[in-house]
């Protein structure tokens, strides 16, 4: 029972290169999410896909870009890669609305030199 | 954009104790759920609240919703090491996107042996 995957689990970039992170759940939820975790900050949300076909902004997308490509994909790309993109990265899923639960993945470390 | 905050922000006490933590925003949450995450993985629902006054109980942890819809707080009684970890506070606010979460800053729980 795999739930949400993310890979990979851990990136070291160069300032300026770009990467993609993935994620795949396997629970047929409607919704996913990308979460940022730094310390003293909380989980930002990123951007969100409240269903297949549709993305949408969170509080903080500059420098993100992402990618709905089925149900079960969301897919988060950092283009132009920066120190201050330096942090832990959440994706997670829900069968819909903001009263379900939402299921996480373990996160991706990543760290921008 | 709907602030939740949470205090303590960092907890360090020794088994056997009981404890409280705080989650309070100015703005009416139309629920409120209560995650716990552990160093290396993601956050894991632990309780949804909707209704004003509400008290759910998860063995030894109970939580509450305030009457008014802008505060809830969690206790936890006879506190084991087992209980470490960091608790997040997270809600839809009234009016909001049903799709989004605000996530409160964490409080960080250590419970000594």
């Amino acid at each position: 029972n795999a739930g949400v995957t993310q890979t990979p689990k851990f990136q070291v970039l160069k300032t300026g290169q770009s990467m993609t992170l993935q994620c795949a759940q396997d629970m047929n939820h409607n919704s996913m999410y990308w979460y940022r975790q730094d310390p003293g900050m909380g989980l930002r949300l990123i951007y969100y896909s409240a269903s297949e076909g549709t993305t949408d902004k969170g509080e903080v997308p500059n420098g993100y870009n992402v990618s709905r490509l089925n149900k079960r994909e969301f897919s988060l790309r950092l283009e132009s890669a920066a120190p201050s993109q330096t942090s832990v990265y959440f994706c997670a899923s829900t069968l819909g609305g903001s009263n379900q639960p939402q299921h996480f993945g373990d996160g991706t470390r990543l760290s921008i030199l | 954009t709907q602030l939740l905050e949470q205090s303590p922000q960092f907890l360090s006490i020794q088994e056997g104790e009981n404890l409280t933590v705080y989650c309070n925003s100015s703005s009416v949450f139309s629920s409120l759920q209560w995650y716990r995450q552990e160093p290396g993985e993601g956050p894991v629902l632990l309780v949804t609240v909707v209704t004003g006054g509400e008290v759910k109980k998860l063995k030894r942890l109970t939580f509450q919703f305030g009457d008014a819809r802008k505060d809830s707080s969690l206790h936890i009684t006879a506190a084991q090491p087992g209980d470490t970890g960091l608790y997040l506070c997270a809600g839809k606010a009234s009016g909001g996107s049903n799709y989004k979460l605000t996530f409160g800053k964490g409080t960080l729980l250590t419970v000594n042996p």
